[in-house]
């Protein structure tokens, strides 16, 4: 089955550790986005990539990178210089030339 | 001004009943228009794309009016498994494929 899939659903970490969310796809879509949402609030736009070893920072990068190493992952690290960095953060991904975005199950993060 | 505004609602609504969600955006060069539904705790799954022409899709018709920058959502024959919040997403005028998405709009179906 052809689709988007982020691992953990759940995470736990303390303040002051970086913590990296997977996130893979087999649609052989070229580009991927990283978002947050936060209770009562629309998706926000953290990193984007529309091509391998390619990627530029969304609306809310501050505390956060990530690589594009391969067509298929698109990791996210939440650094400790993020300030609440406790959200569920949503992976997604489009073809290239096309808006329509798919998205992953998600990762929701807590950070105590 | 909010690049996608959306009543947040909630919408109550009893089964059957016909339901409209309303969204306005700020940028008039916007091209592409879609609706999302997200349920709870889980991810937004894509509903329907809106055209310029208005689309419907069974009990769902999107409307587009450029003119006033404004997108609808109209449900018919509203089913307790209609009850989701409902995100309206706009894409810019770029060529990097980012999306807007509005706060969303929550739907209650009650029986």
């Amino acid at each position: 089955d052809g689709g988007i899939t982020q691992s953990p659903k759940y995470l736990f970490r303390k303040e002051g550790q970086n913590v990296t969310l997977s996130c893979e796809q087999n649609l052989n879509h070229d580009a991927m986005y990283w978002y947050r949402q936060d209770p009562g609030q629309g998706l926000r736009l953290i990193y984007y990539s529309q091509i391998v070893n390619d990627f530029q920072k969304g609306d809310i990068a501050e505390g956060y990178s990530v690589s594009r190493e391969k067509k298929e992952s698109f990791p996210l690290t939440v650094t400790s210089a993020q300030k609440n960095p406790t959200a569920f953060y949503l992976c997604a991904s489009s073809i290239q030339g096309a808006y329509e975005q798919y998205f992953g199950p998600g990762t929701r993060l807590t950070v105590t | 001004r909010k690049e996608v505004e959306q009543d947040p609602g909630p919408f109550n609504v009893p089964e059957g009943a016909t339901v409209a969600f309303n969204c306005t955006y700020s940028n008039s060069a916007s091209q592409s228009f879609f609706w999302y539904r997200q349920d709870c705790r889980k991810e937004p799954k894509l509903l329907m794309s809106v055209y310029s022409s208005g689309n419907e899709d069974g009990r769902f018709t999107a409307q587009l009016n450029r003119a006033s920058q404004y997108i609808s959502l109209l449900i018919r024959d509203s089913k307790l498994s209609d009850s989701a919040t409902y995100l309206c997403v706009v894409h810019g005028s770029s060529n990097t494929g980012k999306l807007i998405f509005g706060q969303g709009t929550t739907l209650q179906v009650k029986p």
